[in-house]
């Protein structure tokens, strides 16, 4: 089986300092991981897939993660936050089942901007 | 705006009552996916449909019933609900189900509440 941990439930930052959200995995074969954002009262948007081709990987709206196997961790940085930032986000990992592109989600992180 | 549409936004529905959730893709995706989200919870998955047939079900109760009429549309049939089944439900798609490089793209889900 394979799943995603995220630690913290809740990040606070300041607009304009980074932010690093912490993701890390557990699998038994190679994972293909993924970063969602939600918004309020909305469905969720993909910000970026690992899927082997490169350790780091860059996403949307300046978001960035970085694949390390030894750590097992897929952590999602942001060099300077946004108001728009605010939401949601999960981790998520895919685990082949049959025919089924079965994604499993981390616990996820809520974060919060302060102007 | 998204590309999966979910109608409707919001739902009330009695115990006894019966009503269907409905969703659309028209991105030529060959799998869609049913999930349920509970407050300040990450997504559960329910149900997956490949090809327009049934390939996941997460063990999900009878009181929920799933329908592929073609490659574009997926309904969920609800009847006989709890007031614990009250929820976001989202439904999503990708291109493919097997393939580890397709994201879902989500909808933006209907609030579904039982009275």
């Amino acid at each position: 089986a394979q799943s995603v941990t995220q630690l913290g439930s809740h990040v606070s930052v300041s607009e304009g300092a980074l932010v690093l959200l912490r993701c890390n995995y557990s699998s038994s074969v190679p994972p293909y991981l993924f970063w969602y954002v939600q918004y309020p009262n909305q469905g969720l948007q993909l910000l970026l897939k690992y899927t082997s081709a490169a350790t780091l990987v860059k996403g949307i709206n300046g978001f960035e993660a970085e694949f390390k196997k030894s750590e097992t961790s897929f952590h999602l940085t942001k060099p300077s936050a946004h108001m728009s930032d605010a939401a949601e986000y999960f981790c998520a990992v895919t685990a082949f089942k049959a025919a089924g592109n079965k994604l499993t989600f981390g616990g996820g992180t809520r974060v919060l901007v302060k102007p | 705006d998204t590309e999966v549409t979910q109608t409707p936004k919001h739902l009330v529905m009695g115990m006894t009552n019966k009503k269907s959730l409905k969703c659309e893709q028209h991105m030529g995706h060959r799998a869609m996916y049913w999930y349920k989200q509970k407050a300040k919870k990450p997504p559960e998955l329910m149900f997956v449909y490949s090809y327009e047939k049934l390939s996941i079900n997460e063990s999900v109760p009878s009181r929920f019933s799933p329908e592929c009429p073609n490659s574009s549309l997926l309904n969920l049939h609800l009847h006989a609900l709890q007031p614990e089944d009250s929820a976001l439900y989202l439904c999503a798609s990708s291109q493919e189900s097997g393939g580890y490089n397709s994201p879902l793209h989500f909808g933006n889900g209907t609030r579904l509440t039982v009275t």
